[in-house]
């Protein structure tokens, strides 16, 4: 059974980075596309990027200049941050497991508040 | 980027009627479009992939069809389960893949 489980810091102030983290259980870490998601009431979901196990990365390029999207196959994990948050960085954010059928497997969401 | 808009935003039905849920494509994502249902609290659940073709243990009530711009989600007999938000999903053209807006599915 293939589980997703994300964890990370889930208040942030303007300007800091958002660090979340991914671990993959029950699935081959390779032959996939590692990808995080957010959702927000006004923009709904945004794709904002994939890793694949080669480390080979795709961005969404409103957000490019501010994600890193990292993986560690030794752990089978992979990471999202973003750094210079806004309120509007304020989100539920998701991990998920990409194939060619599309985004099979999702982590549980963590919601990031970004607040003075 | 390819937008994708959905409609209608909210649609009430009754248990046991029939729903169809549309999604209409910027630009062509030939049939790249996958289907997820969505329940408050929980991630998305992939559905449809290939615009027609059902995840792995998606009840048979659950239809897709379409290609290029238009697409449809068939539910052919409502089951209270189904009330959900509804989302359409391209993987045709990036960066970056986009999502439709939802359409909420509610009981009437």
């Amino acid at each position: 059974q293939v589980q997703l489980q994300q964890w990370g810091a889930g208040l942030l102030k303007p300007w800091e980075t958002l660090s979340l983290t991914c671990g993959v259980y029950g699935e081959s870490f390779s032959g996939y596309f590692w990808t995080w998601i957010r959702q927000t009431p006004g923009k709904g979901l945004e794709w904002i990027g994939e890793i694949q196990h080669s480390g080979s990365t795709n961005y969404n390029p409103s957000l490019k200049s501010r994600v890193i999207i990292s993986i560690d196959t030794s752990k089978n994990q992979f990471s999202l941050k973003v750094n210079s948050l806004t309120a509007a960085d304020t989100a539920v954010y998701f991990c998920a497991e990409g194939t060619y059928r599309g985004l099979e497997y999702w982590g549980q969401g963590t919601l990031v508040t970004v607040s003075s | 980027e390819i937008v994708l808009t959905q409609s209608p935003a909210t649609l009430s039905l009754s248990p046991g009627e029939r729903a169809t849920l549309s999604c209409r494509a910027s630009q062509s994502v030939s049939r790249d479009l996958g289907w997820y249902q969505q329940k408050p609290g929980q991630a998305p659940r992939l559905l449809i992939y290939d615009a027609s073709n059902r995840a792995t243990g998606v009840p048979a009530r659950f239809s897709g069809s379409g290609s290029g711009t238009e697409f449809t989600l068939t539910i052919s007999s409502l089951e209270p389960e189904d009330f959900a938000v509804y989302y359409c999903h391209q993987r045709s053209n990036w960066p970056p893949y986009t999502f439709g807006q939802g359409t909420k599915l509610d009981i009437k």
